[in-house]
């Protein structure tokens, strides 16, 4: 049963243009939902984060949308640079103490 | 503070043996969990720990996994007869806050691989 889906396993974008990168729940419990990124040989690193009383959460170039009536929330990076390109995790987690993270989307954004 | 840390970063193994995983977390984590990753997954919830208690372990932990951690510092997790399917990525990480109300922060990963 995958509670957190990311439906794209990968994304290619030109430099300086914009990035979004999709994320779809089935949980309504999800309270709070976290983006990483992912370089290879390396451990997931926190980007950002949107708790559910939020429908947009801003951080420099990262900006992240929720849409809990779709239970649907996405990333966008604007302008894309290509040491944005890395593997992108969501993922969402209820008042406990489970995270629970999609399959992930590798975006390569080409110079 | 380096964050946290695990060891080894890499272990090939031949099956049947056992092997031991080691995860540091940053000091004033009291909340340790384990993930798995393999190939064009995400990670996948081994288990949770709050300080010394090991409050959940998930279905994918057979009995053969055990993880431990004594006096809520370190925490080991150990797979004992590996078996060709336990090649992956074995992630750390560690909080202080609830889920919900923070982020988990990560090691870079122990790989394990089982020939």
């Amino acid at each position: 049963d995958q509670q957190v889906k990311q439906n794209s396993p990968s994304l290619s974008v030109q430099e300086g243009r914009i990035s979004i990168l999709n994320c779809d729940y089935t949980n309504s419990m999800f309270d709070y939902f976290l983006w990483y990124k992912k370089y290879p040989a390396e451990g997931p690193t926190f980007l950002i984060s949107i708790s559910s009383i939020k429908d947009k959460n801003e951080d420099g170039r990262f900006t992240v949308f929720l849409n809990k009536s779709a239970k649907h929330l996405s990333l966008h990076i604007v302008p894309s640079q290509p040491g944005d390109s890395a593997v992108y995790f969501c993922a969402a987690a209820s008042g406990t103490y489970k995270y629970i993270f999609g399959t992930g989307t590798r975006l390569k954004v080409l110079a | 503070d380096t964050g946290v840390s695990q060891d080894p970063r890499h272990k090939i193994t031949k099956r049947g043996q056992n092997v031991t995983f080691r995860c540091d977390p940053i000091s004033e984590h009291n909340r340790l969990y384990w993930y798995r990753q393999t190939l064009g997954q995400g990670p996948e919830f081994l288990t949770y720990f709050q300080n010394e208690a090991q409050l959940e372990k998930s279905r994918l932990l057979s009995d053969r996994f055990s993880a431990e951690r004594p006096k809520g510092s370190f925490s080991t997790l150990e797979i004992q007869r590996t078996e060709q399917g336990d090649s992956a990525m074995y992630l750390c990480a560690s909080s202080y806050r609830l889920a919900g109300d923070g982020e988990l922060f990560f090691g870079e990963g122990s790989r394990l691989t089982v020939l």
